[in-house]
């Protein structure tokens, strides 16, 4: 497989479940993220992982917790969401951290994971 | 607030006619923009860029002009084709604040054939 890819595709879940959000890459990128897609918003940053580190949290809820065990792996474990969580989460990778040089602001998402909860 | 503005939820456009999509920022420090495309069900795909040194960048059919003093960038598809039919973000860097890419809203592209 080549790109980045995410699993599951769809998840519905209820406010007292525990899951979690899988994300991998083939493209032997240094940085990771993950963003959230709600109804008419723009795409938040949640978190931003750089060889394996958390270089960025944005205010994100304790109910989700990032996990990266590599390079090339990024979690997103889910427990006591709420509904207005639900939402599209996108997983993207780049070269280098975004803002350094040109090509690292080029990021390459995955399809993403819709998230319903109940 | 929003630094990265997308004013326009949606365009249509006849095909072989110019799509012409809009974007405006706040941060005067942002140094690098793009332009992300997506179709539903998929991530979005990068498109094009342009680094704040420059005003112009042309891709084939795709042209982003960046007017700094306005704090304005715009993305041109000439001719506009069905395909181009997508969601359009527009997305903003800059160099101290490394990791956060900002995102627009994003304009729905519709091209009638």
């Amino acid at each position: 497989e080549t790109g980045v890819t995410q699993t599951p595709r769809h998840l519905v879940m209820g406010m007292t479940n525990k899951k979690s959000l899988k994300c991998e890459q083939h493209l032997g990128h240094n940085a990771m993220y993950w963003y959230k897609q709600s109804a008419k918003k723009p795409l938040e940053l949640m978190f931003v992982y750089s060889l394996e580190e958390r270089v960025e949290n944005n205010s994100v809820p304790s109910r989700f917790s990032p996990e990266c065990p590599n390079s090339s792996h990024l979690f997103l474990h889910l427990h006591t969401l709420q509904p207005e969580d639900s939402a599209l989460y996108l997983c993207a990778s780049s070269q280098a951290l975004t803002g350094g040089s040109a090509g690292a602001n080029v990021l390459t998402f995955g399809a993403g994971s819709r998230l319903t909860v109940l | 607030d929003q630094q990265v503005k997308q004013n326009s939820p949606s365009l249509s456009v006849q095909e072989g006619r110019i799509s012409i999509l809009n974007c405006d920022y706040t941060n005067s420090m942002f140094d690098y923009f793009l332009w992300y495309k997506k179709y539903p069900a998929e991530g979005p795909t990068f498109l094009i860029s342009i680094s704040s040194i420059k005003d112009k960048n042309e891709d084939g059919r795709f042209t982003v002009f960046l007017n700094k003093s306005a704090k304005h960038l715009s993305l041109h598809i000439v001719p506009s084709q069905p395909g181009d039919s997508a969601v359009y973000f527009c997305a903003a860097s800059d160099r101290g604040s490394q990791g956060n890419l900002i995102f627009g809203k994003g304009t729905k592209l519709s091209v009638k054939p």
